[in-house]
Formats: structure tokens, sequence, C-alpha cells
């Protein structure tokens, strides 16, 4: 069965970083889009970016570009997301989540990690 | 990019049918069949509901539909279910391979 594994919460002061793994299990790594989507408290689903495990490739929405990186490690199955100079409002649960086959053009996600809370707080 | 808009909150008695709109624009919603639809239930993970504006994923109960007309894609659930009451959210392929999300809506069966 496909997982989606996070690791764990964080507590970052302003200005740092925070970077967030993801371990897949239960299907072909480099075969689908992993998405990471993030959702301050009390708010709504906002969008950060995507990554190709295959080719490496990512894509970011333009409010975190410069600001956010995605990664993987093929070998172990892993993304990675890493956001640099935290703020308070960058509080929130943030997911990965899996997307469409690397192959196809279509657009959603299908399984979700269970989250992983960052707060940013001095 | 901006979010779509979705109403706050909606509501129905149990064995009713609602409807959840979302509204986007000619360079999202408007352009592209990649409306996906996502149910978050509190302190859960969201569940995908629908994908390419009307397709249910293998387990998803047919009481959930998707349909879009121009900027505005809808959800549909018809006889509502104390289970249904949770937050939903569209998504739309938003061009340039970025996407963007609803605001959210609340639904409250009655």
């Amino acid at each position: 069965q496909v997982q989606l594994v996070q690791s764990g919460a964080e507590v970052k002061k302003p200005g740092a970083s925070v970077k967030v793994s993801c371990k897949a299990s239960g299907y072909t790594f480099t075969g689908y889009y992993m998405h990471w989507v993030r959702q301050a408290p009390g708010q709504g689903l906002e969008w950060m970016g995507r990554i190709n495990p295959n080719s490496g490739g990512t894509n970011y929405a333009q409010k975190f570009q410069g600001r956010v990186t995605m990664t993987r490690d093929t070998s172990i199955s892993t993304a990675y997301m890493e956001l640099s100079r935290l703020r308070s409002d960058d509080t929130a649960v943030y997911y990965c989540a899996r997307g469409a086959p690397t192959y196809s053009s279509s657009w959603y996600v299908d399984y979700w990690g269970q989250g992983t809370l960052v707060t940013v707080s001095s | 990019q901006s979010a779509l808009t979705q109403p706050a909150s909606v509501s129905g008695s149990p064995g009713q049918s609602i409807t959840i709109s979302c509204t986007g624009t000619s360079s999202d919603v408007g352009s592209y069949n990649l409306v996906s639809w996502y149910q978050q239930h509190p302190g859960k993970a969201p569940k995908l509901m629908i994908y390419e504006v009307s397709k249910r994923p293998s387990g998803v109960s047919n009481r959930f539909s998707g349909s879009k007309s121009g900027n505005t894609a809808s959800l549909t659930i018809s006889g509502l279910q104390a289970e249904d009451e949770a937050d939903y959210y569209c998504c739309s392929y938003a061009g340039s391979s970025t996407g963007v999300f609803g605001g959210g809506t609340k639904l409250t069966v009655l």
C-alpha cells in the first residue's frame, strides 16, 4: 500500500531554515510527481511546488521562488522540502503528496503524508 | 496566482444534495480540465474525491460528482450523510506547471 511518512515537528526561529523529509513506500518512487502543500492554522491549503523524482526537475509557486528548494534521494525513496528565511507566517502543517505519474499531463494528488508542523517563533 | 473562490460555508440536511462552486479565471479553471476536489476532516490529511473535473478515484462514493462550466467548477454531493461534514477544497492546474487551491468550503450536515 502507498505510504508517505514525514519527519517530525520542528520549531525554528525567524530567519532560520527548515528541511522536511517524506519517505515513500508501496510504489515506484521515480514514477510519480511529489507535491508539497502547506496549511496554516485554521487556514486553507496552499500549493508550494512539485518535484519529478526521476529527473529532479522542480516547479515552484511564484510566492515561494527563491525561498524553497525541493530535492530527492532516489536511493532511499525520500523527497525533501527546504524553506529558508522563515517568518512567523510560515507556521503551518506541511504535507507531501503523491501526484500524477511523471509520464502524465494530469494534475492531482492522490496520497498524502501525515503532515509536519513547523512552528516559527522567537 | 490568486486562490480560487469558494463559498465559505454550505449546509444541507441528511439525504439532500448540495453543490459547492469553485470559481477561477480563464488562466486556470477555464483553460484546463484539470480540476480536483479534496475532502478534509478536522486534524486529518486531505483526501482526493474528484480529479480531472469529473473522475472519481477508486473507493470514492458515487454520491460525489464534479462538473465544470466556463471558469467555474462544481462539486455535488447527493444523498448527504453525516460523515460528509468536512472542509472541501478545489484545486486547478494554473499553467506553467503550477497549481492553485481554492479557499475551502465548510460543509455542515444539519
